[in-house]
């Protein structure tokens, strides 16, 4: 198993283009989350998945857009990029099932917005 | 979802035991306590979970006291690659995603 994998590993935008990153998991997880990571704090949680079709928001949505077509890909939007949007973006699985969840993480893409 | 409050930093020497404190005064019933790793340029990895007493695996220990209020994470005889952050979070995993805060960056000094 691959786990999560993300593309790009980076990329550098320029204010107000938009991009999409990717990510994959072939766990046949049901749940995918998207965080992104400021320099020096924790994750904050963007939009999250708890199966195919279903989609939420988490603490910071403003700015992207997420789609659930499949079980193993979810895709992040960024539309009209802007220099908050600097971040390390992660994208997450889990089983979502039972008392307990252990979420898996992907490596992540270092984004830069200019 | 239970706020946490964990220290921001801590140093320890290779060898050393280090426990890892994290309050969660308003712990839920059906709140599980769950541990991440994150090393500099990478994801979070699970360390270890647990709902009461004592878990431990071949990483870690967990433990939790009667009233639930708070936990400590152990990690026996680190060593330089236990450098670190850190993360408590608290809650019924599969009602709403877990808040990951700033959690704790631990720094092993040869």
């Amino acid at each position: 198993n691959a786990g999560v994998t993300q593309t790009p590993k980076f990329r550098i935008l320029k204010i107000g283009q938009s991009m999409t990153l990717q990510c994959t998991q072939d766990m046949n997880h049901n749940y995918m989350y998207w965080y992104r990571q400021d320099p020096g704090m924790g994750l904050k949680l963007i939009y999250y998945s708890v199966g195919a079709g279903i989609t939420d928001k988490g603490e910071v949505p403003n700015g992207y857009n997420v789609s659930r077509s499949t079980t193993e890909d979810f895709p992040l939007r960024l539309e009209l990029a802007a220099p908050s949007q600097t971040s390390v973006y992660f994208c997450a699985s889990s089983y979502g099932t039972g008392d307990t969840d252990t979420q898996y993480f992907g490596p992540g893409t270092r984004l830069t917005v200019l | 979802l239970a706020k946490t409050t964990q220290p921001i930093s801590m140093d320890s020497y290779e060898g050393q035991e280090v426990n890892i404190t994290c309050s969660h005064n308003n712990i839920a019933t059906n709140d599980y306590i769950t541990w991440y790793q994150q090393f500099p340029s990478q994801g979070p990895r699970f360390i270890i979970q647990g709902y009461k007493t004592k878990v431990t695996n071949e990483v870690a220990s967990l433990f939790i006291p009667a009233d639930r209020k708070s936990s400590t994470l152990s990690l026996p005889r680190v060593s330089l690659s236990d450098t670190a952050v850190y993360y408590c979070l608290v809650g019924a995993l599969l009602n709403t995603p877990l808040v990951f805060g700033k959690g704790t960056r631990l720094s092993v000094i040869a």
